[in-house]
């Protein structure tokens, strides 16, 4: 069936490291890869997303990359600071475009301590 | 048109009693979605429409659930004789071919 499996449930870092999240999705269909934040009591926000025939993205202090093979994608996120602090959601969709029913993971909860 | 919205925000209701939840997509979009997301998981599927046909129901949607957009535009989700097991943030999402999802602010259904 459609799963995605979400590590580590917590991540906590000093303010300046950089914080990695890592996702395995099961259906091998999966071709759209978005990540979101969702901060306490709100709703979730896009950060960063990537296709299937794309191996890494690059956003400012984000990155997300892509192993098809291994149906593996990880989040990264450079000098982080306070602000970054919410919870992150991984997602997989078998769409051909940006629409499409998302399989979300567990969550990380990011904390970052000044 | 300021993004997804959703009504009520909160809602408690005691057990046994119906609720719906509205939802007002972006309006280019022509696919809405309806998660479910309670606390420390991620959103779970419930169902999507595009336009007014509903395309896709996860088995979690029991009986007691219904969803409809009937002219493509808003949509409404109905849980009747609802149990303390719905109590869950009811999260509605749009989205078109070019552009991902956008997130409602959700509605909070809490079930005494």
């Amino acid at each position: 069936g459609e799963n995605v499996e979400q590590h580590p449930s917590t991540l906590s870092v000093q303010e300046g490291d950089s914080a990695v999240i890592k996702c395995t999705y099961s259906d091998s269909a999966s071709n759209y890869f978005p990540w979101y934040k969702q901060e306490l009591g709100k709703r979730p926000q896009l950060i960063i997303d990537i296709r299937s025939n794309v191996g890494e993205k690059k956003d400012q202090r984000i990155a997300v990359t892509l192993n098809k093979t291994a149906k593996h994608f990880s989040l990264h996120i450079t000098e982080t600071q306070p602000e970054d602090s919410a919870v992150y959601f991984c997602a997989a969709s078998r769409a051909r475009n940006q629409g499409g029913k998302l399989i979300f993971g567990q969550g990380t909860e990011l904390s970052v301590k000044p | 048109d300021t993004g997804v919205s959703q009504d009520p925000r909160h809602k408690i209701t005691k057990r046994g009693q119906n609720v719906t939840f509205r939802c007002d997509p972006i309006s280019e979009h022509n696919r809405l979605y309806w998660y479910r997301q309670t606390l420390g998981q991620g959103p779970e599927f419930l169902t999507y429409f595009q336009n007014e046909a509903q395309l896709e129901k996860s088995r979690l949607l029991s009986d007691r659930f219904s969803a409809e957009r009937p002219k493509g535009s808003f949509s409404t989700l109905e849980i009747q004789r609802t149990e303390q097991g719905d109590s869950a943030m009811y999260l509605c999402a749009s989205s078109s071919a070019d552009s991902g999802y956008t997130f409602g602010s959700g509605t909070r259904l809490t079930v005494v």
